[in-house]
């Protein structure tokens, strides 16, 4: 099992970019794991935005994150990373990173970042 | 509107038994294995199924669930109030290349 642990909420203007890490222990080397992103809005469901896999460095976006959401790993600190540029008010929610086993199963989640965009 | 169907509510008594359908097509559950996630208010997504019917270590034999074509059932029998929450399937899509989740059922134990 792994533990994940992703950084603090934050509170956005439209328009600026932020971004949440999501650090990993246990579980064995951070470069086999694949991670990915979720992300939550108020009284939505849960949506996919993408994964990376250390080990290669390959990354995967769903299409309407393609543009505007980057998602980099360090292996060195166990850590991933999801950057949302250009951030709209209807991109408040909040964003999990979840590892991915076998079968495209969610094993493991982050506690979830809070992002709030508001002018 | 999400391409994997769930009703978007059930309720029943506690000790009863609830079942969720995900309804899906070829591209997703059809071909794919299917997941089940639990969301406590307040908690993170916890996995209750995986591999269409397999159980993680910790989650009671009152959570089961199938898979036939291009749908898949969740059941949880003997029902308690502590089981409200908002269930999700989730499955890959091969043709978006995503994970996709249903848009949720919310379960409320009366």
């Amino acid at each position: 099992q792994v533990q994940l642990v992703q950084s603090g909420a934050e509170v956005k203007l439209p328009g600026s970019s932020v971004k949440v890490s999501c650090t990993a222990s246990g579980g064995g080397p951070f470069s086999g794991h694949t991670i990915a992103w979720v992300r939550q809005a108020p009284g939505q469901g849960l949506e996919w935005m993408g994964r990376i896999v250390p080990v290669v460095g390959v990354t995967d976006y769903a299409q309407k994150f393609q543009d505007r959401v980057t998602i980099t790993a360090d292996s060195s600190t166990r850590t991933a990373y999801m950057e949302v540029s250009g951030l709209r008010s209807e991109e408040t929610a909040v964003y999990y990173c979840a590892k991915v086993g076998p079968a495209y199963t969610l094993s493991d989640w982050g506690q979830g970042t809070t992002v709030i965009v508001s002018s | 509107q999400s391409v994997l169907t769930q009703p978007p509510s059930v309720s029943a008594t506690p000790g009863q038994k609830v079942t969720i359908s995900c309804s899906g097509n070829s591209s997703n559950i059809g071909n794919n294995y299917v997941s089940w996630y639990q969301h406590l208010p307040g908690a993170v997504p916890k996995l209750l199924i995986y591999e269409n019917d397999k159980r993680p270590s910790g989650i009671p034999d009152r959570f089961s669930a199938s898979k036939s074509g291009t749908s898949a059932t969740l059941a949880i029998t003997g029902l308690q109030t502590g089981d409200e929450a908002d269930l999700y399937c989730g499955t890959w899509d091969s043709s978006l290349r995503v994970v996709l989740f249903g848009g949720g059922t919310k379960l409320t134990v009366l």
